[in-house]
């Protein structure tokens, strides 16, 4: 086991175009969270998963933000559009909730820069 | 709403000594969980430490350690035997159920040595 993965790992691109970004999570892990972190700031929530089943999304997920985990296994994220404001480190995070110890493990995250 | 508040955003600490970073939360819940998490200048974001309200001892690993005041809603940690590799940022956390984290805005950890 790996850990969480997340690709790619920087990406620039120009306004108005679209952007996706993948997350591996640990294998036995069915939960799977997004999260945004601006410089300076803690991260803050998106977007969540069980399984296949997105099951909260964030006023901060405007319509030009979409997530998808299409068979409970890997997720992306998509923004399209971008903006300047766009620009921060997207991270992803997985756990588990056999047991009672669910603790979210995260990714290394996908910095975006919007020019 | 819940909000977890950290008022020092910088921190220093000389090698080998302790060191104590402050978080405070709003909560109407009763039962939640607490976290510290570090994310070192790499970025990845790790866990160091978990408390669960209902619990009243105070969690411990290794060299970390809580003070869990439920009633005033503080969860400070304390890093004993700073060493060079504790440098990073720390986020407090909270969390109820099984669902999102919600994150203070950090305090940056510098260690002298």
């Amino acid at each position: 086991d790996t850990g969480v993965s997340q690709n790619p790992r920087h990406k620039i691109t120009k306004r108005g175009q679209n952007v996706t970004f993948r997350c591996d999570p640990i294998s036995e892990h069915n939960r799977l969270y997004w999260y945004r972190q601006t410089l300076g700031q803690g991260p803050e929530f998106l977007t969540y998963f069980q399984n296949e089943a997105q099951l909260e999304k964030s006023r901060l997920l405007s319509d030009r933000f979409s997530a998808e985990r299409p068979k409970g296994s890997f997720s992306t994220l998509e923004i399209q559009r971008t903006e300047q404001g766009d620009s921060a480190m997207y991270l992803c995070a997985s756990s588990s909730t056999q047991g009672y110890q669910e603790t979210q493990y995260f990714g290394p995250g996908t910095r975006l820069l919007v020019l | 709403a819940q909000t977890v508040t950290q008022s020092q955003p910088e921190m220093s600490v000389q090698e080998a000594e302790t060191v104590t970073l402050s978080c405070t939360y709003d909560t109407s819940e009763s039962d939640y969980y607490l976290f510290w998490y570090k994310q070192p200048p790499s970025r990845q974001m790790i866990l160091v430490i978990r408390q669960e309200a209902y619990k009243q001892q105070n969690a411990t690993e290794n060299r970390f350690s809580v003070n869990f005041q439920k009633a005033a809603k503080s969860f400070s940690l304390k890093i004993s035997d700073s060493q060079l590799g504790d440098a990073a940022m720390y986020f407090c956390a909270y969390r109820t159920g099984n669902e999102k984290l919600t994150f203070g805005t950090g305090t940056r950890l510098t260690i002298i040595p």
